[in-house]
């Protein structure tokens, strides 16, 4: 079973700033499938990355995603107002889908 | 357009049973495997169930396994998750997400709040 460990807990961030979040799993992700999801409050997660570094449709190109084997990290390269939020990692290579904890990203 | 709405959720004693349905359209539902996903209030998401698209592959999480089924039926695009033996620490808003990570895939409903408390 697949452990998947985000960091840190909590990004404080300002609007233009670089953000950069960690997703550790504690055995490799089988053909790096792993997915970021943004989640705000009172709504179903958002679709970002797949594959660990593809885009979903419709996703800004400020979001990236980068890495693989055990170590990932989803990059928002200017923070917008409408991305501070919660973000989770999830990977879905076997079976339990296991999520990450979650990185709250909130405003400096 | 991809719909996902889940219905079935509310209050149950510690013990009891609940049955979550959902119905979805806009897509070909036999062809996409089918998960249902659950967030404790103010908690982290956490995966439940996964279901193929034929029914033939079935997993759990072991928080659940023993207690909880995931079933479909193709036929009325129908997802369901038959949950025996609640707990309080079920209690949660329960998603059900498409099992599609492409370019255009993660499709979720909007969730159905279960609260179990006597």
């Amino acid at each position: 079973e697949i452990v998947l460990t985000q960091s840190p807990g909590t990004l404080s961030l300002s609007p233009g700033e670089r953000g950069t979040l960690s997703c550790r799993a504690s055995q490799s992700v089988s053909s790096n499938y792993l997915a970021w999801y943004q989640q705000k409050p009172g709504q179903a997660p958002r679709f970002l990355i797949y594959g660990a570094s593809r885009r979903a449709a419709g996703i800004p190109d400020r979001f990236s995603g980068s890495g693989s084997g055990t170590d990932f990290t989803l990059t928002i390269s200017r923070l917008e107002p409408e991305d501070f939020a919660v973000y989770y990692c999830q990977q879905y290579g076997s079976s339990p889908f296991a999520f990450g904890q979650g990185t709250k990203l909130e405003i400096k | 357009e991809v719909h996902l709405v889940e219905s079935g959720g509310g209050l149950v004693q510690p013990g009891g049973s609940l049955r979550l349905s959902c119905a979805a359209s806009g897509f070909t539902f036999s062809s996409y495997s089918m998960n249902w996903v659950r967030q404790a209030p103010g908690k982290g998401l956490e995966w439940v169930a996964y279901i193929y698209t034929s029914g033939s592959t079935i997993y759990y999480a072991d928080s659940v396994k023993g207690r909880f089924t995931i079933s479909r039926d193709n036929a009325k695009s129908s997802l369901y998750l038959q949950m025996n033996s609640l707990r309080d620490e079920d209690t949660a808003v329960y998603y059900c997400a498409r099992h599609d990570y492409g370019d255009y895939g993660g499709f979720w409903g909007q969730g159905t709040l279960v609260t179990v408390s006597s």
